[in-house]
């Protein structure tokens, strides 16, 4: 079945770039029946939707992370990826990434998470 | 702030039932945008738990089940279990801005 696995650095330090990549196996990330998203949790608070890709590169960014936020894909690798520049504490999380069916618009598929921490 | 306003805690005793509204707005749920629920046990990714308003993805029980009215949707759980003890979040869409998918600020079920 397919499996959704975030990686990337567990620390960064602020004013830098946040950079995870989420790699998909069992299924292709090229299939166009999916969006690929980013959602982050900071501990003990809520879920906050980041954004979303497309295969063909098409992008949708939550406005209030819009100017940080770079999402892209590797449809090679079969992989997308998530960069963050900028970062404060404030976005110290649990990153998840997510897949969201095109036609039914719910999260059917989720990622472990990967915890980010931005400390000096 | 959320879009999608959730009580913040509940709770229940075992095989009681217990409810967990989401309520939203006419550019969202009255819209007629769907409901989506997720379970979250802590320290684990949140799973899809109902979608669409009432639909159970294979493997989920049926003491859960949603319900949609007017600007509003619940998650009913009968038959409560320790296990059940977890975080829910609604989603749907919402219209307003630039629209795109927005969560509830999430509910956390203690089984007494």
């Amino acid at each position: 079945q397919v499996q959704l696995q975030e990686s990337g650095p567990g620390l960064v330090k602020p004013s830098q770039t946040l950079s995870l990549t989420c790699s998909v196996s069992g299924g292709s990330i090229s299939s166009g029946s999916y969006y690929w998203s980013w959602i982050r949790q900071p501990a003990g608070k809520g879920l906050e939707l980041i954004g979303r890709i497309f295969y063909s590169g098409s992008t949708k960014y939550n406005p209030s992370l819009k100017s940080r936020v770079t999402i892209s894909v590797d449809t090679s690798k079969n992989q997308f990826s998530l960069k963050l520049s900028s970062v404060t504490a404030a976005d110290t999380a649990v990153y998840y990434c997510a897949r969201v069916d095109v036609s039914f618009w719910y999260f059917d598929l989720w990622g472990r998470g990967t915890m980010v921490t931005v400390s000096s | 702030h959320s879009v999608l306003t959730q009580p913040p805690s509940v709770s229940g005793a075992p095989g009681q039932k217990v409810t967990i509204s989401c309520t939203g707005s006419n550019t969202n749920i009255g819209a007629g945008y769907d409901v989506h629920w997720y379970q979250q046990v802590p320290g684990t990714a949140p799973i899809l738990l109902i979608h669409d308003n009432n639909n159970r993805p294979s493997g989920v029980p049926d003491r859960f089940s949603g319900s949609k009215s007017g600007t509003s949707a619940s998650l009913a759980i009968t038959g409560l279990q320790a296990e059940d003890e977890a975080d829910y979040y609604c989603q749907s869409y919402d219209s307003s801005q630039s629209g795109d998918w927005v969560f509830g600020g999430g509910t956390r079920l203690t089984v007494l």
